[in-house]
């Protein structure tokens, strides 16, 4: 069975500053990958998805991701964050031939931006 | 075009108590499905429907937890009797079917605490 880890359950960074979110997966399988955002007392969003081809995906907001398969990860990254990217993101993993419907999460990882 | 929409936003009741949640899918949506997310985790599934049917119920504690979608539309998550442990983010969930990109939108979810 598949499962995603987050490595940090929160990160810290001043406004303008790059940033990098890693997921790591484990399947023995290919996967599609996925990042949401969680806003305070909201539901996920949708931030980008990888399902195939390129494997620098780009989302909304400005985030962008790289699927590295021989490292089994899905890192998501923004080259300056904004006081409103301030927000709970998961990680999250399904496996092709299941459809998506088994997406499985990570626990996720609190971004705080500050000025 | 209209999101997931779910209702109540915020519920407290007392253990013991019964407590129902509601979900209305995008409209055209066939695939829906209840998440609970606790405090500090991703969300996990509880249930997921292909219109009327619950195809995947594996993870519902069935003694206490029961849902339903007549009609293949809105939905309804019931807990009877709550429990302390079930205090958490009630989440639904919603996407086209099983086709190539199923992505699953969220709503804004159901915040319950159990006193």
């Amino acid at each position: 069975a598949q499962s995603v880890t987050q490595l940090d359950s929160q990160v810290p960074v001043f406004e303008e500053a790059p940033v990098e979110l890693r997921c790591n997966y484990s399947s023995s399988v290919s996967v599609y990958l996925f990042w949401y955002v969680q806003y305070p007392n909201q539901g996920l969003q949708l931030l980008l998805k990888y399902l195939s081809g390129s494997t620098l995906v780009k989302g909304i907001n400005g985030f962008e991701a790289e699927f590295n398969k021989s490292q089994t990860s899905f890192h998501l990254r923004k080259p300056s964050v904004h006081i409103s990217d301030t927000a709970e993101y998961f990680c999250a993993v399904t496996v092709p031939g299941t459809g998506f419907q088994k997406l499985v999460f990570g626990t996720g990882t609190r971004l705080l931006v500050s000025p | 075009e209209a999101g997931v929409v779910q209702s109540p936003r915020y519920k407290i009741i007392e253990k013991k108590q019964p407590v129902a949640f509601w979900c209305n899918p995008i409209s055209g949506h066939n695939t829906l499905y209840w998440y609970r997310q606790n405090l500090g985790q991703g969300p996990e599934l509880l249930i997921r429907y292909e219109n009327e049917e619950a195809v995947d119920d594996s993870q519902l504690p069935k003694d206490r937890f029961s849902a339903e979608r007549l009609k293949g539309v809105d939905s309804t998550l019931k807990i009877q009797p709550a429990e302390l442990g079930d205090s958490a983010v009630y989440l639904c969930a919603s996407s086209p079917g099983p086709v190539h990109d199923d992505t699953q939108y969220f709503g804004p979810g159901t915040r319950l605490t159990v006193l």
